[in-house]
């Protein structure tokens, strides 16, 4: 079974700043990939960076970055200049590598970007 | 199509009657995945399909869930006789064969949310 932990339920960061989205998982698969997904108060589901578990580099995608710490089975997403329009849910999530499966969530952190 | 069509974008419905949800693919989608997401909280997996394969329904809440995907491609999602908890947003995702490489910094498979249907039980 796996499991996903995001426990900032909401959080600020001023425009232009970055901020640290936290992430912890707890999975018995060998191969697996990480995601993080942006839900605005539209709805939608937007990928945003995706990390397989046997990427030797952190996976970075414009102003997204994903911090993967292996060991500590962490996966925090940053996210550096930060704009208004950043402000939404963030959802980190995973799946088993392999073959296409079902993804696991988390409960989400809601980021609220001030002037 | 160009993305993940769902259907209708709102529903409400009186407890008690059934409902049925559309999910259109992306085509070349193989998988198909439907997750609930209740208000302020995260996605809850209901059911996954994958080619011909037969469906894991293991994220079934009860036996009111139902859900089958014709031809490989649309699925609808049913729930009998609705109750007031079953009041959600409903999220229908696709993905790619296993193996094909998306662009980006690694393989995966490209799962592509729609836009949801918000049901509303009163």
């Amino acid at each position: 079974a796996q499991k996903i932990t995001q426990t900032q339920p909401g959080m600020f960061v001023q425009e232009k700043e970055a901020v640290t989205l936290d992430c912890t998982y707890d999975t018995s698969d060998q191969s697996y990939g990480l995601f993080w997904y942006k839900q605005p108060s539209s709805g939608e589901m937007i990928f945003l960076i995706y990390q397989g578990s046997y990427d030797e580099q952190n996976a970075t995608e414009g102003r997204y970055s994903l911090n993967f710490q292996k060991a500590r089975k962490s996966a925090n997403l940053v996210i550096s200049a930060s704009q208004l329009g950043d402000s939404a849910m963030y959802f980190c999530a995973m799946s088993p590598t392999g073959t296409a499966s079902k993804l696991t969530f988390g409960t989400g952190t809601r980021l609220q970007v001030t002037l | 199509g160009a993305g993940v069509s769902q259907s209708p974008s709102n529903k409400v419905t009186e407890k008690g009657k059934d409902v049925e949800l559309r999910c259109d693919p992306i085509s070349g989608h193989t998988a198909l995945y439907w997750y609930r997401q209740s208000l302020g909280q995260g996605l809850e997996f209901l059911i996954y399909f994958q080619g011909n394969s037969a469906p894991d329904k293991s994220g079934l809440p009860s036996d009111r869930f139902s859900a089958e995907r014709t031809g490989g491609s649309v699925s609808t999602l049913t729930i009998q006789r609705t109750q007031q908890e079953d009041s959600a947003v409903y999220l229908c995702a696709s993905s790619l064969t296993p193996g094909t490489p998306v662009g980006g910094t690694g393989l995966h498979y490209g799962y592509t949310f729609g836009s949801g249907t918000r049901l509303t039980v009163v």
